[in-house]
C-alpha cells in the first residue's frame, strides 16, 4: 500500500481556478469511486471538503468540486481566495477495509 | 454533532508502548451508525491513516503499522483507544481521533489532535 501522489505545491491568483491532482493505482483510486479530500489549516486538524470523489458536505463552498479520470482524482478550486490557502490531502480506498493518503499539497494563493 | 477529544501521554520512551484515548460527545460509541478511527501527522508531514474499529467491533489497520497496533472501544467510558507498541522516533507524531460514518470512506468529524513525542 503506497502513499497516492500529489504536487507538493501548486499557487494561484486570488480569483483564478486551481486543481490538484492525486495518483493511485487501480487498487485504489482507479477502482472505487471513494476518494475524498481534506483541507489542513496550519495548526488545525484537517476538515473534509469532498467525498465519494465530487460530493460535499453541508457548509462547503461550491467553489470546492471533485472528479476522478482512472487512477487520479483531481479537486478544483474555482475563485481562488486568500482563505483557501492551505494543506491539501486527497484520500482512497484501497481495499480490504483500508485506507491511504496522499502526501499533500501545499496550496498557495499569490 | 458528534466532538471528540484526545487525551494521553505526550512524551514516551522507545520500545514502550504508547497509549491514547478520544473521548465522544454528542453521540454514543455504540451506536451502530459511526465507526471510529485514529490518523497520525509527524511533524511538517503528510497524513497517515492508521485504523479503524467497525461498530461490530471489527478492525482494520494499515498494513504498515498492523503488527503493533490494537484499536478497542469502552462504551461504558464512551470512548474509543489506540495502542501502539515498540514505539520508535519515528513514531512521533500528532495523533488524530476520527469518524467514519457506517458505509463509508471518509473522516466527517476530527478531534483537535495530540502530540505524542518518542525520546528517551
Amino acid at each position: 500500500q503506497s502513499a497516492l501522489t500529489q504536487p507538493a505545491s501548486v499557487s494561484g491568483s486570488p480569483g483564478q481556478s486551481i486543481t490538484i491532482s492525486c495518483t493511485g493505482t487501480s487498487s485504489d483510486v482507479g477502482s472505487y469511486n471513494l476518494v475524498s479530500w481534506y483541507q489542513q489549516h496550519p495548526g488545525k486538524a484537517p476538515k473534509l471538503i469532498i467525498y465519494e470523489v465530487k460530493k460535499r458536505p453541508s457548509g462547503v463552498s461550491d467553489r470546492f468540486s471533485g472528479s476522478k479520470s482512472g487512477n487520479t482524482a483531481s479537486l478544483t478550486i474555482s475563485g481562488l481566495q486568500t482563505e483557501d490557502e492551505a494543506e491539501y490531502y486527497c484520500c482512497s480506498y484501497a481495499g480490504s477495509s483500508t485506507l491511504v493518503f496522499g502526501g499533500g499539497t501545499k496550496l498557495t494563493v499569490l | 454533532q458528534l466532538q471528540l477529544q484526545e487525551s494521553g501521554p505526550g512524551l514516551v520512551k522507545p520500545s514502550e508502548t504508547l497509549s491514547l484515548a478520544c473521548a465522544v460527545s454528542g453521540g454514543s460509541v455504540s451506536t451502530s451508525s459511526f465507526h471510529w478511527g485514529w490518523i497520525r501527522q509527524p511533524p511538517g508531514k503528510g497524513l497517515e491513516w492508521i485504523g479503524t474499529i467497525f461498530y461490530t467491533g471489527n478492525t482494520s489497520y494499515n498494513p504498515s503499522l498492523k503488527s503493533r497496533v490494537t484499536i478497542s472501544v469502552d462504551t461504558s467510558k464512551n470512548q474509543f483507544f489506540l495502542r501502539l507498541s515498540s514505539v520508535t522516533a519515528a513514531d512521533t507524531a500528532i495523533y488524530y481521533c476520527v469518524t467514519q460514518q457506517l458505509a463509508t470512506y471518509y473522516f466527517q468529524y476530527w478531534g483537535q489532535g495530540t502530540l505524542v513525542t518518542v525520546s528517551s
